[in-house]
């Protein structure tokens, strides 16, 4: 089954205590990007990545980092969580075509992130 | 630079009626656009998508959109609401050639009553 798999779905950690969230895909996609939703707010573009080593900052990148070393895989990592990266986070993935166009996401199920 | 203004925080509609979620976007290159499902404590799913081919665009579950060009606008409808359909909806711009990076609106949420 094509999937976008997150991991973990829910997870509780403390301030400082570094984390990563992994993500993988295998649609052989080569775009792959990060979100968070938060309430009232929509979701936010993280990271994204266009290939293999080739990543760029989304809207709110502070706090995060990311890597992709293999073309399934885009985890997103945070050095020294806060709470206000309590957030429900989102990986997503999609072929790219020709010309650097955007033919729709695959989403993952999500990860519940909180920090206390 | 990008941005989608999603006109209504909430829809609310009677089962077998039309469905219409309104959405406004600015890009500065020739946009893809899109709309995306997303059920109550669940992922998103792409509803459709709009990529320079017909301005008409059908998607899953008898939903359609339109892109003017003119307008500026890409609003959402189906002809008669279904309970299944109560979800949030978000539209989403991208410009196209210009890279991945993707501004999605605040969404709308919708509700149809029996």
């Amino acid at each position: 089954e094509a999937q976008v798999t997150q991991n973990p779905r829910y997870l509780i950690t403390v301030t400082g205590k570094k984390l990563t969230v992994t993500c993988s895909q295998n649609m052989n996609h080569e775009y792959m990007s990060w979100y968070r939703q938060d309430p009232g707010l929509g979701l936010r573009q993280i990271y994204y990545s266009m290939n293999v080593e080739v990543t760029d900052k989304g809207d709110v990148p502070e706090g995060y980092k990311v890597s992709r070393k293999e073309k399934r895989n885009f985890p997103l990592i945070l050095e020294s969580p806060s709470p206000n990266q309590t957030s429900l986070y989102f990986c997503a993935s999609s072929f790219g075509g020709q010309g650097g166009n955007n033919y729709g996401y695959t989403f993952g199920s999500g990860t519940r992130l909180t920090v206390v | 630079a990008q941005s989608v203004t999603q006109l209504d925080s909430h829809v609310s509609v009677s089962e077998g009626t039309p469905v219409l979620l309104r959405c406004n976007y600015s890009s500065s290159y020739s946009p893809s656009l899109f709309w995306y499902v997303q059920h109550p404590n669940k992922g998103l799913q792409l509803l459709l998508k709009y990529t320079s081919a017909a301005t008409l665009v059908k998607g899953i579950n008898g939903f359609e959109a339109e892109f003017k060009k003119s307008e500026t606008s890409f609003h959402l409808t189906k002809p008669s609401a279904h309970m299944s359909d109560a979800a949030e909806y978000f539209c989403v711009v991208s410009d196209r050639g210009g890279g991945f990076k993707t501004i999605f609106g605040a969404g709308t949420r919708l509700f149809v009553k029996a």
